[in-house]
């Protein structure tokens, strides 16, 4: 039972162009929305992360937007760069309690093309 | 500062044979995860720890076991190997559970292949 749904699974974006990743979750409880960055040969890094409190988080070129009555959140990267070109995971946590750990989605492959 | 490092990157292993991965960080963090890393599947958790001593299982245990005898120290184990488990193994830490702006440190991975 996939508890992240991530899409879309790969995409391919001009420099200089808008990079949308969306993911949907099913379990109400969670309350933390962290974005994962990796690149080849690399184990994951911490992007941004986002609360339930707040719709919009920004951080440099890149933007969490959190929708909690449709239960989906989204990366937007901006002027998107040959060095963004990387797999990135949503996840999801609970605070206290509740499944351990990260909930990942699957990873979008993201090709930023110069 | 180290992070989070897991022994060995690579491996190759004929089916039946045993291994122990060995993670260690040097942040002082209570909880540590191990997780498993399949094209299109995503990160799965395999064991998770939240204190020394302590083991639990995560999404994927069947054919894995950990020890946290020390603190800095996380164990995968594989008794007997199979084809199914080859994958990339993530070890990661973190300073507690779940709380807003806590990240999870990873390390490196290790790419494990069954033949």
């Amino acid at each position: 039972q996939q508890q992240v749904k991530q899409s879309p699974q790969s995409l391919i974006v001009q420099k200089g162009g808008i990079s949308i990743i969306n993911c949907a979750y099913e379990n109400t409880a969670f309350d933390y929305f962290p974005w994962y960055q990796q690149f080849p040969g690399k184990g994951p890094a911490l992007l941004i992360a986002i609360r339930p409190d707040v719709s919009e988080k920004k951080e440099g070129r890149f933007t969490i937007s959190f929708n909690k009555s449709a239960k989906q959140f989204s990366l937007h990267i901006m002027d998107s760069q040959p060095g963004d070109s990387a797999t990135y995971f949503c996840a999801a946590s609970v605070e206290g309690g509740g499944a351990d750990g990260l909930t990942f989605g699957k990873g979008t492959h993201l090709i930023i093309q110069p | 500062n180290a992070g989070v490092t897991q022994t060995p990157k690579f491996r190759v292993l004929k089916t039946g044979q045993s291994m122990t991965l060995l993670c260690a960080q040097d942040m002082n963090h209570e909880y540590m995860y191990w997780y498993r890393q399949d094209p299109g599947m995503g990160l799965r958790l395999i064991h998770y720890s939240v204190g020394e001593g302590t083991t639990a299982k995560g999404e994927v245990p069947d054919g894995y076991n950990v020890s946290r005898l020390k603190k800095q120290n996380f164990l995968l184990g594989l008794e007997s190997a199979a084809p199914s488990q080859t994958s990339v193994y993530f070890c990661a830490s973190s300073y507690s559970r779940g709380f807003m702006n806590t990240e999870a440190f990873f390390g490196q991975g290790t790419r494990l292949t069954v033949v």
